[in-house]
């Protein structure tokens, strides 16, 4: 079975903090991808990054950066010193077999206060 | 470059009635998937259009059903509309033809009420 846990609903801190997202995947594929996806207000999922399977290595974009580790079947999200304008429904989605089927998660609702 | 897409943006139905949501991939991108959204929950895959024909289904009944016009753009139709088909419907655009790794690029979506 193919599926992608969040765990946290919702997160709250204070602009200027560090926080995490959690993301657990479960596939039988040895050749999958994972993508994070941004949802604001406005419900256009914007695009953050995209991992395959084979690349473990950690991703930094500006204030953000991305953990995947294949032995825990995760791929966490971490934005460094939030921002307001960072607030929104975030998603984890997995991509696997030969199929453009994307199985998300149920997404974290982040909240950063001014 | 344009973006992908959709309209209308909002949209009332009554149950039963029949509904079109319609789709303009992004410039480039030969691929088209539609998802539906309820609220609070993950998007949840719909089916997906590659050269004009429907490639991969999620878990969705026959009324729901689509097209992809030569132009790469798609159409969304769901007869019988019920109380639970409101949700907003994304649709996502990709190159294809290097695998599926691709990422997709939605659109703003389609918030579809059924009263």
């Amino acid at each position: 079975a193919q599926k992608v846990t969040q765990a946290q609903t919702e997160i709250s801190v204070v602009e200027k903090e560090d926080v995490t997202l959690d993301c657990v995947y479960e596939t039988r594929d040895t050749t999958y991808y994972l993508f994070w996806y941004k949802q604001p207000p406005s419900g256009e999922l914007v695009f953050l990054i995209r991992r395959n399977s084979f690349d473990e290595q950690n991703e930094i974009s500006g204030r953000y950066s991305w953990n995947f580790q294949k032995s825990t079947s995760s791929f966490n999200f971490t934005i460094t010193a939030s921002q307001v304008v960072d607030s929104a429904v975030y998603f984890c989605a997995l991509k696997s077999g030969n199929t453009g089927k994307l199985i998300f998660g149920q997404g974290t609702t982040l909240q950063v206060k001014p | 470059e344009t973006g992908v897409t959709q309209s209308p943006t909002h949209l009332i139905k009554t149950r039963g009635q029949q509904v079109t949501l319609r789709c303009s991939s992004q410039s480039g991108h030969n691929t088209v998937s539609w998802y539906q959204q309820a609220l609070g929950q993950g998007p949840q895959f719909i089916f997906q259009y590659y050269r004009e024909e429907e490639n991969g289904r999620g878990n969705f009944p026959p009324r729901f059903s689509g097209l992809q016009f030569p132009n790469y753009s798609s159409e969304l139709n769901v007869n019988a509309l019920e109380l639970d088909d409101s949700a907003l419907y994304l649709c996502a655009s990709s190159r294809s033809g290097q695998g599926w790794a691709t990422e997709a690029f939605f659109g703003q979506g389609t918030r579809l009420t059924v009263v």
